[in-house]
């Protein structure tokens, strides 16, 4: 997606960490998400951060620095069933649909035993 | 409760017909958009409606694409003339516009296949 930026693919062994990061640019920005997607299945919402800072939800945590425009996914412990591709999308007031989300490609994530 | 449905799940059609594709939102969410999918491609926002306003048409990609919302439940998206470019999966999402966080949570999506 335009002015989102993530890695296109990564790896990684079961239980272990990994950070996937995402760069954005907007003017009108209103928000972060997060959004897991398994192969041939819908996006389902994971995270959503608006103020600096990082959000924790079980295994899963996001950070978000708005004046870098720069925001990362961590994933702790990972499991297998975590192999999925993660989309990062902002919501910018100032662009096309106003409230609708602009997403990057996303990042294809595999988990190795 | 229900979540998002879309039908159908998979639509092959050949070049220059038109297809209807059909989205039920989340009971009670005032917010609906249209996006779609293509191979290796992020999602691409199509349009939005929220509650009885006009809809935001400003991501159809040509006069071929258009869309309805009924009653500000079910919505419709349709594509005439379709192209072999129009192949992609298309995804509705609904969303409470009026919470803070405005989430929103996506259908399962239409694959279309234009042979």
């Amino acid at each position: 997606g335009q002015n989102i930026d993530q890695p296109t693919e990564m790896t990684a062994t079961e239980g272990a960490i990994v950070q996937i990061n995402c760069t954005y640019q907007t003017s009108g920005f209103n928000g972060l998400f997060w959004y897991q997607q398994h192969a041939g299945e819908a996006p389902t919402f994971l995270s959503y951060n608006v103020l600096d800072g990082l959000e924790e939800k079980g295994r899963f945590s996001s950070f978000l620095s708005r004046s870098k425009g720069y925001s990362y996914l961590l994933l702790k412990e990972l499991q297998m069933k975590d192999s999925a591709s993660y989309l990062c999308a902002v919501r910018d007031l100032n662009r096309k649909g106003r409230r609708a989300l602009t997403f990057g490609s996303g990042t294809r994530l595999q988990v190795q035993p | 409760g229900a979540g998002v449905s879309q039908s159908p799940s998979n639509k092959v059609t050949e070049k220059g017909k038109d297809v209807e594709l059909r989205c039920d939102p989340i009971s009670g969410h005032t917010a609906l958009y249209w996006y779609r999918q293509s191979l290796g491609q992020g999602l691409e926002f199509l349009i939005y409606f929220q509650g009885n306003s006009a809809p935001d048409k400003s991501g159809l990609p040509s006069d071929r694409f258009s869309a309805e919302r009924t009653g500000g439940s079910v919505s419709t998206l349709t594509i005439q003339r379709t192209q072999q470019e129009d192949s992609a999966v298309y995804l509705c999402a609904s969303s409470e516009s009026t919470s803070y966080t405005d989430t929103q949570y996506f259908g399962p999506g239409t694959r279309l296949t234009v042979l």
